[in-house]
């Protein structure tokens, strides 16, 4: 079956850039009507959407996030990356990676476990 | 952006009760709206797609319903597995968003 795994610190110091991967198993990355996405969630909070990314490698961010954070995508490696610049504590939080459905109208159907990264001198 | 607003944000019921969660969409979106499961320490979990579709591996006991901006999540019969958290999520436009979530807790 597909199955998600991120992968990365768990702990990065203020100002420096956090860079996770996603790791695609039981279905190729490239294929079907699919973009990949990562998602985050704060300690006892809600569920903010980051960016998302099509096989091509183009991609889009949440304006919130835009002006740090960059995405690729390695097909030859079933894996799609998250680089987020210039941390801070409000950084903190689990970080999904998720499949995203019917060219990106659609739904988040698959998901990683989540990683916590905590952002800490 | 679209603003998702949910109601109730938590909800303590007993076993066999009917429960319903509204979302409210600040603006259109179709059938555009999905919802999510999420118990503690897990992954979100899709349980309702395009508003009223039903997803395989659910228990039919969830279903969906609305368009627009007024959309509702219903649990026909609360089984004691299903408390957790839920939350509606648009795919209209981007950004994507999500509803700040409905806490169910089981009496």
């Amino acid at each position: 079956q597909v199955q998600l795994q991120e992968s990365g610190p768990r702990l990065v110091k203020p100002s420096q850039t956090l860079s996770l991967t996603c790791t695609v198993s039981g279905v190729s990355i490239s294929g079907g009507n699919y973009l990949w996405t990562w998602i985050r969630q704060p300690a006892g909070e809600g569920l903010e959407w980051i960016g998302r990314i099509y096989t091509d490698g183009s991609s889009n961010f949440n304006p919130s996030l835009k002006t740090r954070v960059t995405m690729s995508i390695d097909t030859s490696k079933n894996q799609f990356s998250l680089n987020l610049r210039s941390l801070t504590a409000a950084d903190t939080a689990v970080y999904y990676c998720a499949r995203v459905t019917d060219w990106g109208s659609g739904t988040f159907d698959i998901w990683g476990q989540g990683t916590l990264v905590t952002v800490s001198s | 952006e679209v603003v998702l607003t949910q109601s109730p944000d938590f909800q303590s019921v007993t076993p066999k009760e009917k429960v319903t969660i509204t979302c409210r969409a600040s603006q259109s979106i179709g059938n555009y709206l999905h919802w999510y499961q999420q118990k503690p320490d897990q992954s979100p979990n899709l349980v309702i797609k395009f508003a009223s579709q039903s997803i395989s591996g659910v228990p039919s006991r969830f279903s969906g319903s609305g368009s627009g901006t007024d959309f509702t999540l219903t649990i026909s019969s609360l089984e004691a597995e299903d408390a957790a958290t839920y939350y509606c999520h648009q795919s209209s436009t981007l950004p994507y968003t999500f509803g700040q979530g409905t806490k169910l807790e089981i009496k």
